[in-house]
């Protein structure tokens, strides 16, 4: 299988819940990172990883946590959802740490909280 | 002040037009630079990456990077309906272990037949 295949594809969750998005690689990627693209802006960098340990992390607070499993699909989760999380999250693989211009995109989750 | 600052949209332009883009910057120590088209429903995909400053062009683009100004551009010549979408720029500071991309908000571009 080819690209990267995001899951779900559309999300509506209430204030103060909990959220787990899903990431699977494309074939050969051993590194995934994830966005968060609010409406109207460009991408914010959340985190990293590269075999399975957490790779450099932006700004944004302990809730948003993630995973990355053997296969290098990856999880995004996030707990105490605020009404501001509501974003569409991307979900980017490469073949290597910083091959910047092999990162491969989903079509993200779009998750809305109310 | 954000790291990435690109031009207000969005932009409307007929087919066939040379379309700009540009992007300003305020971290010197960016030095990887790239544009990213993205369709409406859709991640973004690589349009465009150059390394420090100068030209490159490829088919109908052409980027340019000038860090001394800490200005980067994308020209689109003949421009063509299929070319309507956002155009996000991005950049930066490292490849390797914890390097990351540092995004503009992006424009968003629509070609009238």
């Amino acid at each position: 299988e080819t690209g990267v295949t995001q899951s779900p594809t559309h999300l509506i969750k209430t204030r103060g819940q909990q959220v787990t998005l899903r990431c699977s690689s494309q074939s050969g990627h051993n590194t995934v990172s994830w966005y968060q693209q609010a409406l109207g802006q460009g991408p914010q960098f959340i985190f990293q990883y590269y075999r399975e340990e957490e790779n450099g992390r932006g700004n944004f607070p302990p809730r948003f946590s993630g995973l990355q499993f053997p296969n290098y699909s990856s999880e995004l989760n996030v707990n105490a959802l605020e009404l501001d999380d509501s974003a569409l999250y991307l979900c980017a693989s490469s073949l290597r740490q910083g091959s910047l211009s092999g990162y491969t995109f989903g079509s993200g989750t779009r998750l809305t909280v109310v | 002040q954000k790291e990435v600052e690109q031009d207000p949209g969005p932009l409307s332009v007929p087919e066939g037009a040379i379309v700009s883009l540009n992007c300003t910057y305020s971290n010197s120590a960016f030095q990887y630079f790239m544009w990213y088209r993205q369709y409406s429903r859709k991640g973004p995909e690589l349009l465009m990456y150059t390394y420090s400053s100068g030209n490159k062009e490829d088919g109908r683009f052409t980027a340019q990077v000038d860090k001394s100004s800490k200005y980067i551009s994308l020209f689109i010549r003949d421009s063509q309906p299929s070319d309507s979408a956002t155009y996000l720029c991005a950049m930066s500071a490292t490849t390797g272990a914890n390097s990351k991309l540092t995004f503009g908000k992006g424009i968003t571009l629509s070609v009238r037949p």
